[in-house]
């Protein structure tokens, strides 16, 4: 069966310094990948997706970016965080690109920027 | 575009009580039709789904049919315990190639 892992499962980070979230998905192939955002008491927000290595389309334009080196990974990063960052960030998979399929939900990281 | 409204929360209901949380949607074409829990301080679940009108999805107790009609997808649940205290969002899968998602209704269940 298919699952997905995410991590670090919660950071706290200082203003300006770097992020990295990993996300990996295990037992499919070629899977569309998706980075979301949640702020608190709002709803999602979805900031990248991606259906292929190194193919990423980003939705909101930030200073986050988001990278897919092979084909069941996916990175969110940033090089200098703001405040306004935190969050629960959510990666997902799902098995086509049509939307019409079921979106799989990681377990989540939750990123305190202070 | 697509869209999904959903009913305001918070809800509050007392244990055994009926459910309904409302969902509504715009879409061009046949869209799949969702509904996501989210415990606190976890991701998302997939609740239930339908693909086509008149489709009735189910899980846990949880139901909703869609009704291309009226193009909505209501949440229902004949008799709720503390263990459904969540948020739950509706979404839409259509034309795009993500998921639409609603804005999340705060469910609390008091014993």
């Amino acid at each position: 069966s298919q699952t997905i892992h995410q991590w670090p499962a919660t950071l706290v980070q200082p203003v300006g310094s770097p992020l990295s979230l990993e996300c990996t998905v295990e037992g499919t192939s070629n899977p569309n990948l998706y980075w979301y955002r949640q702020a608190a008491g709002r709803g999602l927000q979805l900031l990248f997706y991606s259906v292929g290595i190194g193919q990423i389309s980003s939705e909101v334009p930030q200073n986050l970016s988001a990278s897919r080196p092979q084909d069941r990974q996916f990175i969110l990063s940033s090089k200098k965080l703001l405040l306004s960052d935190s969050g629960f960030y959510l990666c997902a998979w799902s098995g086509d690109e049509t939307g019409r399929n079921t979106i799989y939900f990681g377990e989540g990281s939750w990123l305190t920027v202070v | 575009g697509d869209s999904v409204t959903q009913m305001e929360g918070p809800v509050t209901l007392s244990e055994e009580a009926f459910l309904t949380i409302n969902c509504t949607y715009t879409a061009t074409g046949y869209p799949s039709l969702f509904w996501y829990v989210q415990y606190p301080g976890e991701g998302l679940q997939l609740l239930l789904k339908a693909t086509k009108a008149d489709d009735k999805g189910s899980n846990k107790g949880f139901e909703a049919t869609y009704r291309k009609e009226t193009t909505s997808f209501h949440l229902e649940k004949g008799s709720v315990q503390v263990s459904d205290s969540a948020v739950y969002f509706c979404a839409l899968g259509g034309s795009a190639r993500q998921l639409t998602f609603g804005s999340g209704t705060q469910l609390t269940v008091l014993p």
